[in-house]
């Protein structure tokens, strides 16, 4: 079945430098990427999607490219900052409709 | 504001005693659905509707059932709640079913069965 597979966390940063957060998928047909966050103590919050290859998504300094040849939707972001700690989840949405979660990543950036 | 929302936000239960955790947006979305949250797993599909009186089951559906007479509203109901059952909840919305639609999340609630 379908699936998505993120790098494990918690990842710790310092501030300014360079996020990865690697995601790949398993899907059939022509799914939908998304990259959700959640904050402490809130709810998940869209922070960017690609619905076809090679579309990139982007928001908030964030970034992600649709690699269908590698299947893949690595997050990226060129210099975190304390506010970007929260948990990163890599998602596919498939043609049925269905969303299908990573497990999260954790990601803490420091002073 | 569009937005879905959710009640309660915190919920301490025992064992066997009934709750309803309520769901309501107000973005006119066909499609609606709860998911768990537990640590290392992501979020779970229990349930999801294409539109009202149209629900399924999805990936974890046993010890819950839904609900949907009414566009807005999804309730989740435990009929005989279950310390597994205690988690972090999300109800979640969008447009339609289609690939490309968003779905957008309520703040979450987090349940604890004694």
């Amino acid at each position: 079945g379908d699936s998505v597979t993120q790098m494990e966390g918690p990842v710790t940063l310092s501030e300014e430098a360079f996020l990865t957060i690697n995601c790949t998928y398993t899907a059939t047909g022509y799914p939908s990427l998304f990259w959700y966050v959640q904050y402490p103590g809130e709810g998940l919050q869209l922070l960017l999607k690609a619905t076809k290859a090679d579309d990139k998504g982007s928001n908030k300094g964030f970034e992600a490219t649709y690699r269908k040849e590698t299947t893949s939707f690595h997050l990226e972001k060129g210099s975190v900052q304390v506010s970007d700690s929260a948990v990163y989840f890599c998602a596919l949405k498939n043609q049925g409709g269905k969303l299908i979660f990573g497990q999260g990543t954790e990601l803490s950036v420091k002073p | 504001e569009a937005q879905v929302t959710q009640n309660p936000r915190y919920l301490i239960t025992v064992t066997g005693k009934k709750l309803t955790v309520t769901c309501s947006q107000n973005m006119n979305h066909e499609y609606m659905s709860w998911y768990r949250q537990d640590p290392g797993l992501g979020l779970r599909q229990i349930y999801y509707s294409m539109n009202v009186e149209v629900t399924d089951k999805g990936d974890v559906p046993e010890g819950y059932k839904v609900s949907r007479k009414e566009k807005r509203n999804f309730p989740l109901i435990l009929e005989s709640p279950s310390p597994n059952q205690t988690s972090l909840y999300f109800c979640a919305s969008s447009f339609s079913r289609s690939s490309t639609d968003t779905q957008y999340f309520g703040p979450g609630t987090r349940l604890t069965v004694l």
